[in-house]
């Protein structure tokens, strides 16, 4: 099966930047997605690794090492409307994603 | 385009009530998930369909719970009977051939069984 940890909760301040990690364990790794999703809304995508290395999109940057079995979601330049969950996600031989359980940021100003 | 559009967006039923969530995928996609979302499980795959057809159902929870697609471009999740722990919001979400890496979710079917 699949499993993945990401902290529960960050909290962070406007303007600063926050990283919130995965690992993962899980077999026929194809690679790691992470979504937004606010209160009471949909999950919505944000970016994916097939490979290692960093992903940028605009303020947001995404991390894999596959050696390591690790990705980080890097957010900077926060604003208050960044204040959702934030879920990463396997995709497996399946070709189904399976998601973590997901880590709250709250942004203070 | 609309998005992925799932009805009824809230339903509240009686245990042992049946209930039929329905999804419509995005037009050209070809890959259709049906979630769970609640605060003790978190998002659940329930079940995957790639072309019309069934490929992983081991999420279904048991035999209560079935789930159709008849045709590209509309599925359904059918609880039979309900009970209050099937209380969760249910996404469906679609995907383009190729991959899933990037999945497009409906606004979700929250449902409350009593």
């Amino acid at each position: 099966g699949q499993s993945l940890e990401q902290p529960s909760e960050v909290t962070a301040v406007e303007g600063a930047i926050v990283q919130i990690n995965c690992t993962y364990q899980t077999s026929g790794f194809y690679g790691l997605s992470w979504y937004q999703q606010h209160d009471g809304g949909a999950p919505t995508f944000l970016s994916y690794n097939a490979l290692d290395g960093l992903e940028e999109t605009g303020r947001f940057s995404s991390f894999l090492s596959r050696s390591d079995s690790y990705g980080y979601l890097l957010l900077q330049e926060l604003q208050m409307k960044d204040s959702a969950s934030y879920f990463c996600a396997v995709r497996t031989g399946r070709r189904a994603l399976t998601f973590g359980s997901g880590t709250r940021l709250q942004v203070q100003p | 385009d609309a998005g992925v559009i799932q009805s009824p967006r809230h339903e509240v039923t009686e245990m042992g009530q049946e209930v039929t969530l329905r999804c419509k995928p995005i037009s050209g996609h070809n890959s259709l998930f049906w979630y769970r979302q609640t605060m003790m499980r978190g998002l659940e795959l329930l079940i995957y369909f790639n072309n019309n057809v069934p490929i992983d159902d081991s999420g279904m929870p048991e035999d209560r719970f079935s789930a159709k697609m008849p045709n590209a471009s509309f599925s359904t999740l059918k609880i039979q009977p309900s009970e209050p722990r099937d209380s969760a919001v249910y996404f469906c979400a679609s995907s383009p051939a190729g991959g899933t890496f990037e999945a497009f979710f409906g606004q979700g079917t929250r449902l409350t069984v009593v």
